[in-house]
């Protein structure tokens, strides 16, 4: 039973533009919220997180909003360039709890800039 | 810039051989995981450990053992390979304590097996 969701398979944008990937989670326990980055053939690379004390984090170009009643985070990336294109994917964690921060990811969403 | 490392980072093998994934990390974490993942498909857990002689199964059940005998190390094995193990391989570590902290990947193995 899949406990973190991207509903958005893929995502097509113009260079300039913002992009928007969604996350869906449905464990309350979840306090720790994370978004990676992966190329193919690459291993997935650390973006951006947000603890389940804030509903905003941001980092340059790159901003992650949670939305805890909604149990729903998205991150927001501002302005899109070529090379952003990439599967983003976002995962979850429990500290407080027996899994002690192992991760849940969800399916990914393919994100694509154009020029 | 993390300190994981995988290898091989492809490997085609035949059916019935055995093989080792390595994973080495030089940051010191005590916790370490095994991910597997298919195109489209999220990261599935199959390994964890928490230190040394400590090794638990993940969500996906999986043939492959671990073992963890050195912080650093956390190699993967099949005995027998088949085709149905073609996947890539992801191994990461995290530190122990604290919530916030994010678990960094190495480059993957690409296994397929014929």
């Amino acid at each position: 039973d899949q406990q973190v969701k991207q509903n958005s398979p893929s995502l097509s944008v113009q260079e300039g533009r913002i992009s928007i990937l969604n996350c869906d989670y449905t464990n309350s326990m979840f306090d720790y919220f994370l978004w990676y980055k992966k190329y193919p053939a690459e291993g997935p690379t650390f973006l951006i997180s947000i603890s389940s004390i804030k509903d905003k984090n941001e980092d340059g170009r790159f901003t992650v909003f949670l939305n805890k009643s909604a149990k729903h985070l998205s991150l927001h990336i501002v302005p899109s360039q070529p090379g952003d294109s990439a599967v983003y994917f976002c995962a979850a964690s429990d500290w407080r709890g027996s899994t002690l921060g192992r991760l849940y990811f969800g399916r990914g969403t393919q994100l694509t800039v154009w020029p | 810039e993390a300190d994981i490392y995988q290898t091989p980072r492809y490997l085609v093998i035949g059916t019935g051989k055995k093989i080792t994934l390595e994973c080495s990390q030089t940051m010191g974490h005590d916790k370490m995981y095994w991910y597997q993942q298919d195109p489209g498909m999220e990261l599935h857990l199959i390994h964890y450990s928490y230190g040394v002689n400590s090794t638990e199964k993940g969500d996906l059940s999986s043939e492959s053992t671990v073992s963890r005998i050195r912080t650093e190390h956390f190699p993967l094995t099949l005995e027998s390979a088949r085709p149905s193990h073609t996947s890539q391989y992801l191994c990461a570590s995290s530190e122990s304590f604290g919530v916030g902290t994010e678990a960094f990947f190495g480059q993957g193995t690409r296994l397929t097996v014929v």
